[in-house]
């Protein structure tokens, strides 16, 4: 089976970098991605990521380790907009099917 | 208008009721799929269609079934609601390709007294 792991709540300063770390067990690994999801609102889509490294989009970067079964989301000069729900979600299984982590509530405080 | 659209938006019902959650793309997608949410437990995959004809379980199946009427419609039911069946559904579409990201509808809020 697949399962993933991630805190369930973090909390930062406005203006400061977060990392929301993720790991995850599957067999067929294909790639990890992130989510975010505001209250109330459907899941929108981060980033993926299926080679080792650190990939960059903006404010937000997301690594990948697959030897570790790790991956982390960075986000930078965070803003209190970025306060939300982030999931790591692994692509993988026989049927490549995107399997999601219970997700990890940022608060962002002034 | 939504990419994808799932109706109803919220809806309350008794014990036992058979209910059915719609969902609807506009993307072209072959993928699609339902999942639910409940505080705490993230989000899980309830039934996948890579196509028309193919249908495939997910973690929690037990309790739903599904129809893919066309590419782009593919319902839920839940034949006998029961109150542990409250919560958030959401249906997403996605493209063919490994890490192709998945586009969400608003959500189902689902409540069963």
């Amino acid at each position: 089976g697949q399962s993933l792991e991630q805190p369930s709540e973090v909390t930062a300063v406005e203006g400061a970098i977060v990392q929301i770390n993720c790991t995850y067990q599957t067999s067929g690994f294909y790639g990890l991605s992130w989510y975010q999801q505001h209250d109330g609102g459907a899941p929108t889509f981060l980033s993926y990521n299926a080679l080792d490294g650190l990939e960059e989009t903006g404010r937000f970067s997301s690594f990948l380790s697959r030897s570790d079964s790790y991956g982390y989301l960075l986000l930078q000069e965070l803003q209190m907009k970025d306060s939300a729900s982030y999931f790591c979600a692994v692509t993988g299984g026989a049927t490549n099917k995107l399997i999601f982590g219970t997700g990890t509530l940022l608060a962002v405080q002034p | 208008d939504a990419d994808v659209t799932q109706t109803p938006r919220n809806r309350i019902t008794k014990t036992g009721k058979r209910i059915m959650l719609e969902c609807s793309q506009t993307k072209g997608h072959d993928r699609m799929y339902w999942y639910r949410q409940d505080p705490g437990l993230g989000l899980r995959l309830i039934y996948y269609s890579f196509d028309v004809k193919d249908i495939n379980k997910g973690e929690i199946s037990d309790g739903y079934s599904v129809s893919r009427q066309a590419q782009a419609k593919f319902s839920l039911s839940l034949e006998s609601a029961i109150p542990n069946q409250t919560a958030l559904y959401f249906c997403a579409t996605s493209g063919a390709a490994a890490g192709e990201k998945l586009f969400f509808g608003s959500g189902t809020q689902l409540s069963v007294l």
